[in-house]
């Protein structure tokens, strides 16, 4: 299955840790991308490959990958970090792409 | 720094094309592997991929959307663009455009079609 599962909402209070979870059979072949998106703004790519940041991402946000199952980390949360986070890979047919239905995180 | 920018109507009748542009600035749509990709968003939805189209004009379209979609580049206007006929209201979106094949680095503001008669 080519399938991305996510958590629809996770909460976290200010200054804490959180981890954002992206599942499908599919990450065990390809890595996953995550972006962030904040109410009437486009997505924001926030973390791609093992564990790569675009430049001028917080070196809090973190991604890892373990079988099924790609992560995004956030250590020290903070107020503006609330948003949508998506997560998206290539497919099994390595041409297409699909997307998780994104989880909304909040920040206490 | 790259830039991408929607254009096109905000409103499509049913059964009619949608059509829209994407225009790139601050960097050639021809040069580099590069791919160029549609995404669109449901009202207080996820991303859902629509297809991207290659700088060599090869093109790839999401299987749920193949028999309706067409995705073309100009080159001399650096633009590419969307097509998507026998629309419905299930079309109506926020319609993306961005830079990339599975991990996408550039993306415009976005712009809302809306299907109604």
């Amino acid at each position: 299955s080519s399938e991305l599962t996510q958590d629809p909402a996770v909460s976290v209070a200010l200054g804490q840790t959180v981890r954002i979870t992206c599942q499908g059979d599919i990450l065990r072949s390809y890595y996953a991308s995550w972006y962030q998106q904040k109410p009437g703004q486009a997505p924001l790519l926030v973390m791609y490959g093992k564990d790569n940041r675009p430049s001028g991402v917080p070196d809090r946000f973190s991604g890892s990958s373990s079988g099924n199952t790609a992560s995004l980390t956030i250590t020290g949360a903070q107020a503006e970090d609330e948003a949508a986070y998506h997560c998206n890979s290539r497919d099994g047919s390595a041409t297409h792409v699909v997307f998780g239905g994104g989880t909304k995180l909040t920040v206490l | 720094q790259v830039q991408l920018q929607e254009s096109g109507p905000g409103l499509v009748k049913p059964s009619q094309t949608l059509s829209l542009a994407c225009t790139v600035s601050g960097g050639s749509i021809s040069s580099g592997d590069f791919y160029w990709s549609w995404i669109r968003q449901h009202p207080g939805k996820g991303l859902e991929w629509i297809g991207y189209i290659r700088y060599s004009d090869s093109t790839y379209y999401s299987p749920s959307l193949k028999s309706r979609v067409t995705i073309s580049k100009d080159t001399s206007k650096n633009q590419f663009s969307l097509r998507l006929s026998s629309v419905t209201a299930a079309d109506t979106a926020v319609y993306y455009c961005a830079r990339g094949e599975a991990r996408f680095d550039y993306w415009g503001q976005g712009t809302l079609v809306t299907v109604s008669s």
